[in-house]
């Protein structure tokens, strides 16, 4: 069955880096476009990311451009987050998922990122 | 970006009885391919979000019949025809149709 599973997240101070990955699996992940997505405690959805099925086009929210980048090896099944300069306000549980347009929307179980002193 | 707005943000609900969600984006949602990329979603709590419709009226693999969704251009709907108790959580609406993807505040439908 398809499966996302996100990894990665933790307690991090201000200014400090993480990196998220999110192992997919059940689906033909190479031809899939992807998106990263985070909940901040008690909040609603907000898109934070995206990255084409080969890796050729990335966009981000402006909340987090220039801080955090998008990439995935194909070979691995694997989407990443690498977040840096981290920000109180970057605290929230980051979701993958293929947010299709069709059938087959996918989305894993979520990793908390916490970023406190 | 464009800018959802749902309506009510918190509805109370008596088991068995309809319930009713609208959803309005700033712009149409009609993509130049004709399709409108509009979509609802369930987050029950403690879950991850579970898509129920896409394109505004297309139930996914699995969503019970009593879910349904309607509208077009600006002003969509998700209809509930009997609420269950496992209908209890946070629902969400979402366009792709323009970038980037953007999602309504969220309705939180909970049991009288």
């Amino acid at each position: 069955q398809v499966q996302l599973v996100e990894s990665g997240g933790g307690v991090v101070q201000p200014g400090g880096s993480l990196r998220l990955s999110c192992a997919a699996s059940g689906f033909t992940f190479s031809t899939c476009d992807m998106h990263w997505v985070r909940q901040a405690p008690g909040k609603g959805l907000e898109w934070v990311a995206f990255i084409r099925y080969d890796g050729s086009n990335k966009d981000y929210a402006d909340s987090v451009r220039g801080r955090l980048t998008i990439s995935r090896d194909n070979s691995k099944n694997t989407l990443y987050l690498q977040m840096s300069s981290l920000r109180a306000e970057d605290t929230a549980v980051y979701f993958c998922s293929n947010l299709a347009v069709a059938p087959f929307d996918y989305w894993g179980q979520g990793t908390l990122v916490t970023v406190s002193s | 970006d464009v800018v959802m707005t749902q309506s009510p943000l918190s509805l109370p609900v008596t088991l068995g009885q309809p319930a009713s969600i609208s959803c309005r984006s700033s712009q149409s949602l009609v993509h130049s391919d004709g399709n409108t990329y509009f979509h609802w979603f369930q987050q029950r709590p403690g879950q991850s979000p579970r898509r129920l419709i896409y394109q505004v009226s297309n139930r996914d693999s699995g969503v019970p019949g009593r879910f349904s969704g309607s509208g077009s251009g600006t002003d969509f709907t998700l209809k509930i025809s009997r609420v269950e108790a496992e209908d209890v959580g946070v629902y969400y609406c979402m366009q792709g149709t323009h970038w980037p993807p953007t999602f309504g505040q969220g309705t939180k439908v909970e049991i009288k």
